[in-house]
């Protein structure tokens, strides 16, 4: 069974540009969540989709970030624009019910010039 | 809101000495408590998740508990290997299911 996979695993983009990242839920996987982990911090939360519904978004920074899930199967985060403060890795993870365990993908680590 | 604090932020051992680590939040008002392993540029693996005070995991050499009275979990890896070298996070769910991670323990384990 293939796991959470993410793309691109690598991203250089200028200050201004406009990235999209994309995350492939483990099959099945109505949970679906984004994180970040900026240079030395913890790793922190961003938003989590059940099914194509955002459940939870408290933790988006502000609205040069866009994150869809359409039909409630792979998803999408947007920066638009891109601000130096964006670089990190971006971390998307999947689970099925409430006390299960997250499954998390490889990360597409974004860095902005 | 939920704080976790892991301590150490990193270990240098030997091969074969046994470490642990510690978790520990001021509030046990959560669902469970997840112990992740990750290495840079891999996916970020789930070593255990605890839901009750005075739960114990094994898996291998390594094991974990919870003690939610006192607000601490512990990690412990018996004779480290080189392979054990990672980050270990631990992260606290919300009854919400989002994850509240702590910074994270480097661990490097020299042969």
């Amino acid at each position: 069974e293939a796991g959470v996979t993410q793309f691109p695993s690598h991203s250089v983009i200028e200050k201004g540009q406009t990235v999209t990242l994309r995350c492939d839920p483990i099959s099945g996987h109505d949970n679906l969540y984004w994180y970040r982990r900026v240079m030395g911090k913890e790793i922190k939360f961003l938003l989590h989709f059940v099914k194509e519904s955002k459940q939870d978004e408290s933790g988006m920074p502000n609205n040069r970030f866009l994150a869809e899930r359409t039909g409630g199967t792979y998803s999408t985060l947007k920066v638009q624009p891109a601000e130096l403060e964006d670089s990190g890795v971006y971390f998307c993870a999947s689970s099925t019910t409430l006390g299960t365990e997250a499954f998390f993908g490889q990360g597409t680590r974004l860095t902005v010039v | 809101i939920l704080n976790v604090e892991q301590s150490p932020q990193s270990l240098h051992v030997q091969e074969g000495d046994s470490t642990n680590f510690t978790c520990s939040f001021p509030s046990s008002n959560f669902y469970a408590l997840h112990w992740y392993r990750w290495e840079t540029a891999k996916s970020p693996e789930a070593l255990f998740v605890m839901t009750l005070n005075g739960d114990e995991k094994k898996k291998g050499r390594i094991s974990a508990t919870l003690n939610t009275k006192e607000g601490y979990s512990y990690l412990y890896i018996k004779g480290s290997q080189p392979e054990d070298s990672a980050t270990y996070l631990c992260a606290l769910q919300e009854y919400g299911n989002k994850l509240v991670f702590g910074a994270g323990t480097i661990l490097r384990v020299k042969s």
